[in-house]
């Protein structure tokens, strides 16, 4: 199994600029996040998906959105990129256990630099 | 809205020493996870906590939850260089499956 995998790894994009992180897991994961990681500053979730169909907004959403139209699908979108969009972005998948355990599997990352 | 705060945030000890890092959070939850994240790379999970006097145990390394007080605390004994990493600790929201993290704690060992 490849687990979460993330495209790009790296990307430049210019102010104002629209692009897509593609996040794809092959673990039956209900369960979706996206987080981006600044330094210093800890893991923000910018938006969550319980299953197929079903979005939710985390804590830092703006500027950002997504979509969840398959179970192992869950792109992230930024429409109009700014330099405040700079950092690394993580992917992220889980299934929630009987146990109410929701361990993450997280992506490699993608390194997103808005000039 | 719920706050996870860690603490300290930055930690450099010898090795050989004992020491505890710290995650308070703001609101009602009873599941909590910590991770590792070595530097450039992605995270990983460490402990699973799930009910009030959860404790876990894995090497040098020991996690515990107190519900009650809205604290868990990541114990590391005799510390070797190996476990220079980031520790996360992250709490799962009223049950909701709003995944909150603290904002690490970057630990550096020095031999």
């Amino acid at each position: 199994n490849a687990g979460v995998t993330q495209t790009p790894k790296f990307r430049i994009l210019k102010i104002g600029q629209s692009m897509t992180l593609q996040c794809a897991q092959d673990m039956n994961h209900n369960y979706m996040y996206w987080y981006r990681q600044d330094p210093g500053m800890g893991l923000k979730l910018i938006y969550y998906s319980v299953g197929a169909g079903i979005t939710d907004k985390g804590e830092v959403p703006n500027g950002y959105n997504v979509s969840r139209s398959t179970t192992e699908d869950f792109p992230l979108r930024l429409e109009l990129a700014a330099p405040s969009q700079t950092s690394v972005y993580f992917c992220a998948s889980s299934y929630s256990a009987n146990s109410g355990a929701n361990v993450l599997t997280f992506g490699a990352g993608s390194r997103l630099t808005v000039l | 809205e719920l706050k996870v705060e860690q603490n300290p945030l930055f930690l450099s000890m010898q090795e050989g020493k004992n020491y505890t890092i710290y995650c308070n959070y703001s609101t009602t939850s009873d599941r909590l996870y910590w991770y590792r994240q070595d530097p450039g790379k992605s995270l990983e999970s460490l402990f699973v906590l799930l009910s009030n006097g959860a404790v876990k145990q894995e090497g040098r390394l020991m996690a515990s939850l107190d519900t009650k007080a809205r604290l868990s605390t990541l114990h590391i004994t005799a510390a070797v260089h190996d476990l220079s990493a980031t520790y996360f600790c992250a709490v799962d929201v009223n049950r909701d499956d709003k995944i909150i993290f603290g904002k690490g704690t970057r630990l550096h060992i020095l031999p």
